[in-house]
C-alpha cells in the first residue's frame, strides 16, 4: 500500500528564514511525487513535482530514494508563502491516482 | 475560467436526503477524478473515470455513492441517504492523459454539511 507522511502539522518560521516542509513515502514501485498548495481561499494547485527538477517561487524538492523522501525547501521564507503544503504520490497503475500527505500549515511571520 | 468547475460550492442537508454534485472538467482532459477531503486531512481518492468509462472505485466509496460521466464531459457524484460522517469537502480534478502530461488540476470543490 502507498502512503504519504508529513510529520508536522504546522511550521511557523520568521521571513527570511530557510524553510524545509518534511514529506516521506512508502511505495512499491517507481514513484512520481508532487508538492500541491493551497493558499488562504484558493483551491488546490500544483507546485512542482520531481520528474521536472524545477524551482518554482524559490521552492524545490529533491527526491532521495534511499531515505523514501521528498522534503520541499526554500531558503529565504517569504510572507506570500503562507499556504497549506500537500505532498502527493501518484501510482504507475491505470488510475494515476494521488495520494496525499495530511498537509502542513506553513506560517511565515515578520 | 477555463479551470475545473463544480457546483454547488457548498451544500447544507439533513441526515437522509439525497444529494448530487456537479464537476465540468477543463476541457479535452479525458481523465476525471473524485477526491474527498475531512478535517485536517489530505484528499482521499474515490473514483476515476477515462472518459466516460469508471475505472477504479476506491473502498470509500459505499453503495450510496454513485459517479457518472455519460458523455466523457461533465460528471455527477450522488449520494444517497446522507450521513453525518459524508460531511466534507468533495474535490474533482482532470487531467489529460498518461505519462508526463497527467499532472491534475483541481476544482475549488463542494463543501457537504449533514445535519
Amino acid at each position: 500500500a502507498q502512503r504519504v507522511t508529513q510529520p508536522e502539522k504546522l511550521l511557523s518560521v520568521f521571513k527570511g528564514a530557510p524553510v524545509e516542509l518534511k514529506c516521506n513515502y512508502s511505495y512499491s514501485g517507481s514513484p512520481e511525487l508532487f508538492w500541491y498548495v493551497q493558499y488562504s481561499r484558493q483551491r488546490l494547485q500544483l507546485l512542482l513535482r520531481h520528474i521536472s527538477r524545477e524551482s518554482i517561487k524559490g521552492f524545490t524538492a529533491d527526491l532521495n530514494k534511499g531515505e523514501t523522501s521528498f522534503h520541499l525547501k526554500k531558503p529565504f521564507a517569504q510572507e506570500e508563502d503562507s499556504a497549506m503544503y500537500y505532498c502527493a504520490l501518484q501510482n504507475t497503475g491505470t488510475a494515476s491516482k494521488l495520494t496525499f500527505g495530511t498537509g502542513t500549515r506553513l506560517q511565515v511571520t515578520l | 475560467d477555463t479551470g475545473v468547475s463544480q457546483d454547488p460550492r457548498h451544500k447544507i442537508t439533513k441526515r437522509g436526503q439525497n444529494v448530487t454534485f456537479r464537476c465540468d472538467p477543463i476541457s479535452e482532459h479525458n481523465r476525471l477524478y473524485w477526491y474527498r477531503q475531512t478535517l485536517g486531512q489530505g484528499p482521499e481518492f474515490l473514483t476515476y473515470f477515462q472518459n466516460e468509462a469508471q475505472l477504479e472505485k476506491s473502498r470509500l466509496l459505499s453503495d450510496r455513492f454513485s459517479a457518472e460521466r455519460p458523455k466523457g464531459s461533465f460528471s455527477t457524484l450522488e449520494i444517497q441517504r446522507t450521513e453525518q460522517g459524508d460531511s466534507a469537502m468533495y474535490l474533482c480534478a482532470s487531467s489529460p492523459g498518461t505519462g508526463g502530461k497527467n499532472i491534475q488540476y483541481f476544482g475549488a470543490g463542494t463543501r457537504l454539511s449533514v445535519l
